[in-house]
């Protein structure tokens, strides 16, 4: 299956700062990549969708100058996010999507980032 | 709106066979998936139901009816690992998948 790596995997940061999160597709060319958000015993929250070379189209609710979602390149997709505080302490999971995959709109996902905000 | 339907949680033996039904509303429809995911992991593929039927592979089976808006996700020969949250995800008519809060499966010994 396709592979679709994250990095940090965990991240620890103080109140105010930011923090970036990246996601790579390593074996094929994503078009489109998802970020969404997971709170402990909750379903998957959709925070953005994005398009290699264009604006992200975010969830109602999520703050688009917050989250800052970059989609430079078919390959990478970064969330970073701003001024952190200790509610957006979550589980960041990306995934990624794109043609010759088994199917086109399946979603290939990462492994996750847990942030912590002290 | 859209909504997805599934048991909060359910038990079954090892060895034993469980079936996780889910329904779901959504606006259009393109498929559904289910994902299992591990307590502090990432979902990953399960299965994929685009047309009415059982799909079968290995241990896993799941099926839709896209009439009734029902699939369900069938284990057999359960084993520990097995234990996970099964989450059913529909596509609507923007390609978007459509999230709940999944089922929990405890395996029991």
């Amino acid at each position: 299956g396709a592979v679709v790596s994250q990095h940090p995997s965990w991240v620890i940061c103080k109140s105010g700062t930011s923090v970036k999160i990246e996601c790579r597709s390593l074996d094929f060319q994503a078009t489109t990549m998802f970020w969404y958000r997971q709170f402990p015993k909750q379903s998957l929250m959709l925070m953005a969708t994005s398009n290699e070379g264009s604006k992200a189209t975010y969830e109602q609710g999520v703050e688009k100058d917050k989250f800052l979602i970059n989609h430079a390149s078919l390959t990478l997709s970064t969330l970073t996010v701003t001024s952190a505080h200790p509610e957006d302490s979550s589980f960041y999971i990306c995934s990624a999507s794109g043609s010759g995959k088994r199917f086109s709109y399946e979603q290939y996902f990462g492994p996750g980032t847990r942030l912590t905000v002290t | 709106g859209q909504n997805i339907d599934q048991p909060t949680e359910m038990t079954a033996t090892e060895g034993a066979i469980v079936q996780i039904n889910c329904t779901y509303q959504t606006s259009g429809f393109n498929g559904l998936f289910w994902y299992q995911q591990h307590a502090g992991e990432a979902p990953t593929f399960l299965s994929y139901n685009v047309l009415d039927g059982l799909e079968e592979k290995g241990r896993f089976s799941s099926f839709l009816s896209r009439s009734k808006g029902y699939s369900y996700l069938l284990l057999k020969e359960l084993q520990m690992k097995d234990s996970a949250s099964y989450l059913c995800a529909p596509m609507d008519s923007n390609y978007q998948l459509i999230w709940g809060a999944g089922t929990k499966l405890i395996i029991k010994p």
